[in-house]
């Protein structure tokens, strides 16, 4: 069974810095990932879609990579704004079945 | 303006009281899931459906039950809802197949079960 892990539960840091996020799962037999965003009480916001065959996937600010055979991908958020504060989560699918992590908690102090 | 949209946003109900959350979409995607979202867990799907007529368990169906008869409505009924199915519940759709496609999110629907 697919399980999807993300580390940090939850970040700080100071506006202007450059973050990590990671997130990895343990069966490599998948389709995608995307990274998502999620304000409080609202939906998810799809940021990034890497296809299994590609390696990384860039917008904006934001760069996804994705290490499939490691079980690995990390978001890397180039100089980090307050309004990128929000719930970042990571989901990867095979035939229709999605599998998301628990999010991590960014939070971007001025 | 190309959206998911979830019915009823907030709804509180007794034990065993059926009930349905409606899910429509105006994008004419194929693929339409539903997800419940409990703190510390994430989310995790329900049912998906790849196209009209073709549903499919997820992670964790019990309890719940899907149909897709149209293309753009994929509704979720709880025959019997116990408290264990309080939770946030989001619809979403893509295009044709999750697998390659970005995924459109409803904004939720907050159901508690008393």
């Amino acid at each position: 069974k697919q399980e999807v892990t993300q580390i940090p539960a939850a970040l700080s840091v100071p506006e202007g810095e450059n973050l990590v996020l990671n997130c990895s799962f343990t069966d490599s037999a998948i389709y995608n990932l995307q990274w998502f965003r999620q304000d409080p009480g609202k939906g998810l916001t799809s940021l990034l879609l890497i296809q299994s065959s590609q390696r990384e996937q860039t917008s904006g600010r934001l760069n996804a990579s994705l290490d499939k055979s490691s079980g690995r991908s990390t978001l890397y958020i180039a100089a980090s704004q307050p309004g990128d504060s929000a719930t970042y989560l990571c989901a990867v699918s095979r035939s229709g079945d999605m599998r998301f992590g628990a999010g991590t908690r960014l939070t971007v102090k001025p | 303006e190309a959206q998911v949209t979830q019915n009823p946003r907030y709804l509180i109900t007794v034990t065993g009281k059926k009930l349905t959350v409606t899910c429509s979409q105006n994008m004419n995607h194929e693929y339409m899931s539903w997800y419940r979202q409990d703190p510390g867990l994430g989310l995790r799907q329900i049912y998906y459906s790849m196209n009209v007529e073709v549903t499919d368990k997820g992670d964790v169906p019990e309890g719940y039950k899907v149909s897709r008869k149209e293309k753009r409505n994929f509704p979720l009924i709880l025959e019997s809802p116990s408290p264990n199915q309080t939770s946030l519940y989001f619809c979403a759709s893509s295009l044709s197949s999750v697998d390659t496609g970005e995924l459109f999110f409803g904004e939720g629907s907050r159901l508690t079960v008393l």
